[in-house]
This record gives C-alpha cells, structure tokens and sequence, in this order.
C-alpha cells in the first residue's frame, strides 16, 4: 500500500480543467521532497510529465502545472484533450522508508 | 539521446532468481549526478519502486522486497543489474530501468520487459 494517495480516477469534458492530487504526509511530500508527476499510456512506459513540483521538460504541453501545499501536491490538466486520456502518477522520496515512492496512480477520463 | 533497454528472461519457474539488465547507450552511466533505477509494474497494478544503484556502487531497496534484492552497476559495459530471488506469482510484473536524479526524478525510461513467473 503506497504512501502517497491518488483518487482512482477523474474525468472531464474536452476544454475543461481537471485536478489530480497526491497526498502523502510529513516524511515525504510535508518534508519538502521533490514531487514529479507521469503519464503513462496503455503499454508504454511512463513518461516524465512535472519536476520538481512544478517544471516541465522540454516538450511537455504548459496545460500541465504542478503545485504543492502542506503534505499535498496536485497535477492539473487545463484545456483537457483527447490523447489526455491516460493514467498519471505521482513520484517522491520518503525518509521512513529511505527510498523512493509511487502515487497510487489516476486515471483520467476525457467525456 | 540516452536510452535505456531491459533484456533478460522473461519466464521464470518459482523459488528461482529473476535476472535483469539494463543497457545504457549515448551516454555513460558513471555520469555525476545520476543514479540507476529499476520498478515493476504488476498486472493491472500501479508502479511499484524496486531499488536504485548509486554512482558509488551503493544501493537502496525498497523495503518490503530488500531481503530478495541485488542491484549492480557495471561502468564498462555501461549497464546495470537486478536480480530477485525466491519468486512467486505476486513477481509476475512488467519491469522497468530508469534514470534518476533527485531533482528531475526518473527522468528517462526503457521501454520495459515483462517477467512472467510461472511453472
């Protein structure tokens, strides 16, 4: 069972805004670790989507943003597109377990 | 462009050792600044952090597979190693090596290969 808790899925009509959060607790994401987020498509792997909270590789449409509150991070999708459909996890280190973590993973649906 | 691919068995009996490898082409994996991951991903199931090997030679597993888990990284041939002992069923998972680093996260993936553990 992940650390780091996802809602199972979100979906939204074309256009529209859509928000995943990741929230985790005060040995990973409260204790300022960083929070990177990806996209994983059927049968591929998954693909660095945010960095460091907020920075996205070159590429990476500025729909996506990042952000962070408290023991929280959250991914949101703005101008929802078709090929969004996927499922998006979130990533960080937590102390307590020395190591890394996995968001429990979000699929997200375009109406 | 730096790209990582998985190769090893992809059928393995139970109470056997997985073995895995991860070739590293463009680019050498004794780089500063990185460190070498591999992650799982069972049937339907969300991505699961195995263990990563650090320029140093040092090593981090995740803690509920730790007893089970080798990691090693071999600069010459620019690849790095996973070997998992005493499968099961709950083993059977797609495998995935990665690039990592602590601000950019696992930035760079292989492709994956997908482990089957069965009799």
């Amino acid at each position: 069972q992940s650390v780091l808790t996802q809602p199972p899925s979100v979906s939204g009509a074309p256009g529209q805004r859509v928000t995943i959060s990741c929230t985790g607790g005060s040995s990973n994401i409260g204790a300022g670790y960083d929070v990177h987020w990806y996209q994983q498509l059927p049968g591929t792997a998954p693909k660095l989507l945010i960095y460091g909270w907020r920075h996205r590789p070159s590429g990476v449409p500025d729909r996506f943003s990042g952000s962070r509150s408290g023991t929280s991070a959250s991914l949101a999708i703005t101008g929802l597109q078709a090929e969004d459909e996927s499922d998006y996890y979130c990533l960080s280190y937590d102390s307590s377990l020395s190591g890394y973590v996995f968001g429990t993973g979000t699929k997200v649906t375009v109406l | 462009q730096l790209q990582l691919q998985e190769s090893g068995s992809g059928l393995v009996k139970p109470s056997q050792t997985l073995s895995l490898t991860c070739t590293v082409s463009g680019g050498a994996i004794n780089t500063g600044g990185y460190s070498w991951s591999w992650i799982r991903q069972s049937p339907g199931q969300g991505l699961e952090w195995i263990g990563t090997v650090y320029p140093t030679g040092s090593t981090h597993f995740n803690p509920s597979l730790k007893s089970r888990v080798t990691m090693s990284a071999d600069g010459s041939n620019n690849q790095f190693s996973l070997r998992l002992t005493s499968v099961t069923a709950a083993d059977t998972a797609v495998y995935f090596c990665a690039r990592n680093n602590s601000h950019f996260g696992m930035d760079l993936w292989g492709q994956g290969t997908t482990i089957t553990v069965s009799s």
